[in-house]
């Protein structure tokens, strides 16, 4: 059982280059989520997809555009890379609920020079 | 402003030794979860914890939900060096069930053999 599976695992583009992170999870979950971690900032929601056909803006949206392709995929594309763009991101699935817990894929380390 | 603060920031202990790290918000939460990440790989779920009051034990752990629901404490009994990571708490703000979650910072936690 996969879980949720993230690509490419590591990533380095330059300034202005345009790339889409790759999300597939096979839990046949309802909601998908895209955040990126930072040293000493945490977790940030960039977008999320409460379920198959809607996406909404998290606390980072800016820079970034999504697409819920099916029930089971949700990328993440950077149109036009910044160095600030440069962090870990990280792809979750949940089913709906407050109280489901997040399952997260193992992260894309994406450095932007 | 962060909605979850958890503190410490940083904590190394000898293996052995018992230690406490918290999660304090201003906001009432419906539920609370508490994840572990190591390195490389995405958080993991340790516990949801729903009822103010509430207490639940996962072997050496001790995770605690403040009465008011606007806190939480994850305890370690005799840590030991597989404890070692970054423990991070998560916060369902309302019953909607469509509301993403909310992450602290996290405490990176050193145990040394």
């Amino acid at each position: 059982n996969a879980g949720v599976t993230q690509t490419p695992k590591f990533q380095v583009l330059k300034t202005g280059q345009s790339m889409t992170l790759q999300c597939a999870q096979d839990m046949n979950h309802n909601s998908m989520y895209w955040y990126r971690q930072d040293p000493g900032m945490g977790l940030r929601l960039i977008y999320y997809s409460a379920s198959e056909g809607t996406t909404d803006k998290g606390e980072v949206p800016n820079g970034y555009n999504v697409s819920r392709l099916n029930k089971r995929e949700f990328s993440l594309r950077l149109e036009s890379a910044a160095p600030s763009q440069t962090s870990v991101y990280f792809c979750a699935s949940s089913e709906i609920g407050d109280n489901s817990p997040l399952h997260f894929g193992n992260g894309t380390r994406l450095t932007v020079t | 402003t962060q909605l979850l603060e958890q503190s410490p920031q940083f904590l190394s202990i000898q293996e052995g030794e018992n230690l406490t790290v918290y999660c304090n918000s201003s906001s009432v939460f419906s539920s609370l979860q508490w994840y572990r990440q190591e390195p490389g790989e995405g958080p993991v779920l340790l516990v949801t914890v729903v009822t103010g009051g509430e207490v639940k034990k996962l072997k050496r752990l001790t995770f605690q939900f403040g009465d008011a629901r606007k806190d939480s404490s994850l305890h370690i009994t005799a840590a030991q060096p597989g404890d070692t990571g970054l423990y991070l708490c998560a916060g369902a703000v309302s019953n909607s069930g469509n509301t993403p979650l909310v992450f602290g910072k996290g405490t990176r936690l050193s145990v040394i053999a």
